[in-house]
């Protein structure tokens, strides 16, 4: 089974609006951490924000913000305000709790935002 | 930008050939793991090191291998080429404390392509 899923290869929206980027996971471990990365055309992946499973708060950094629901195992990122910077690939990653830094991606979310 | 650097950003290299790709983590970071990106897809866990040695390893086979300098710079080596080896590869660093790990940076990759 996939341990990230996210079903929208593609989302579009108008520069100002905002979008929320779908994130479903799986796993049986009770520790774990949520992130999301941005990776523009030229291929960096940059780190955008960060949600623990025990964290009692929704995370949230500037415009990007996390929507954790721990019992549906969905943690959706919300940009608001989009700009036209933002049109990148945007994937989801889990690590789960254990001796060393693996991260398991979802396949992706091209953003496109139009003027 | 993160400060992990990797070089070359660009390489092209026979089947049957061998590569070094480097990586230079982020000044401060102890642990260095590399990932392999395929067009299209999330990039997929290699392995890790951590003060030297490999504490972890992804589904991939033993001609890729890896080395950690003392001073955390890295090093991936991929023997006897493949075609599917043809890929973004992505250096990533992070500081391995006490309470766990910091947020994983990324370098900017390096892409291989195998003819």
């Amino acid at each position: 089974a996939q341990k990230i899923t996210q079903t929208q290869p593609g989302m579009f929206v108008q520069e100002k609006e905002a979008v929320t980027l779908d994130c479903t996971y799986d796993t049986s471990d009770p520790s774990y951490g949520l992130f999301w990365y941005k990776q523009p055309s030229s291929g960096e992946m940059i780190f955008l924000i960060y949600q623990g499973s025990y964290d009692q708060q929704n995370a949230t950094e500037g415009r990007y913000s996390l929507n954790f629901q721990k019992a549906r195992k969905s943690a959706n990122l919300v940009i608001s305000a989009s700009q036209l910077g933002d049109s990148a690939m945007y994937f989801c990653a889990m690590r789960e709790g254990g001796s060393n830094y693996k991260l398991t991606f979802g396949k992706g979310t091209l953003l496109t935002v139009n003027p | 930008e993160t400060g992990v650097t990797q070089s070359p950003t660009h390489l092209i290299k026979t089947r049957g050939q061998q590569v070094t790709l480097r990586c230079s983590s982020q000044s401060g970071h102890n642990t260095v793991s590399w990932y392999q990106q395929a067009l299209g897809q999330g990039p997929q866990f290699i392995f890790q090191y951590y003060r030297e040695e490999e504490n972890g390893r992804g589904n991939f086979p033993p001609r890729f291998s890896g080395l950690q300098f003392p001073n955390y710079s890295s090093e991936l080596n991929v023997n006897a080429l493949e075609l599917d080896d043809s890929a973004l590869y992505l250096c990533a660093s992070s500081l391995a404390q006490v309470a766990g790990w910091t947020e994983a940076f990324f370098g900017q990759g390096t892409r291989l392509t195998v003819v």
